[in-house]
């Protein structure tokens, strides 16, 4: 079955120590996207890439960047963790010919900062 | 700008009972998209449906159904005769043609289905 995998599924670090988020996705989508979501909110935009074009969103933290090797993976990294970065971080794909489709979104990390 | 309210934050009901969320929306944009989410405790978001703005048709499927007006900007969803595993929370969001397909989410109702 075509689907967005996140690993971990659940991840722990230290205050300022970094750490990775894997997502990858056999839906051969051109448009991969990033979201936080801390307890008890809305999910929250950091960033995409249309393609190979990055895109952030202004309020995203410079803390957090993005990396997408090929059309079927991309990383989240925190560069330094803290407290307040405690949250589930969801991937999502879509597809964007003339218009954009639908998002599909993967099970989450959730991560936990000690 | 745009934005979505969900006014419900939570909702029990009892199992078989039909239950109704509400969603309202704003946007200045004439092309957009409208969705809901279904989010269980395991966290995943689960797509349930996408409409257009051009397109007020209610749909059915199945339990669930889904009431577009774009007189009163809200996009509600009914689940009729409602199940334990109906339990989750559920969000409204918004995607306007105009940016780069960012989801605007509304708050989320939290569904508590008793048996």
């Amino acid at each position: 079955d075509a689907m967005v995998i996140q690993n971990p599924r659940y991840q722990v670090t230290q205050f300022g120590k970094p750490v990775t988020l894997s997502c990858s996705q056999t839906l051969n989508h051109n448009v991969m996207y990033w979201y936080q979501q801390k307890s008890s909110q809305a999910p929250k935009l950091l960033f995409h890439y249309y393609d190979k074009d990055f895109n952030n969103e202004a309020d995203t933290p410079d803390n957090f960047q993005s990396r997408r090797p090929n059309t079927s993976f991309c990383f989240l990294d925190i560069r330094s963790p803290g407290l307040g970065d405690a949250a589930m971080y969801l991937c999502a794909t879509s597809r964007k010919d003339r218009v954009l489709d639908t998002q599909y979104f993967g099970p989450g990390t959730r991560l936990t900062v000690l | 700008a745009q934005k979505v309210t969900q006014a419900q934050t939570e909702i029990s009901v009892v199992e078989k009972e039909d239950v109704t969320l509400d969603c309202v929306y704003e946007t200045r944009d004439t092309t957009y998209y409208l969705f809901w989410y279904k989010q269980p405790p395991s966290g995943e978001l689960v797509f349930l449906i996408r409409r257009n703005s051009f397109d007020e048709q209610n749909e059915i499927s199945g339990r669930y159904s889904w009431n577009f007006q774009k007189s009163t900007s809200s996009f509600n969803f009914t689940i009729t005769a409602s199940q334990v595993v109906d339990s989750a929370v559920y969000f409204c969001a918004l995607q306007v043609s105009s940016n780069t397909g960012k989801l605007i989410f509304g708050q989320g109702t939290t569904l508590q289905v008793k048996p």
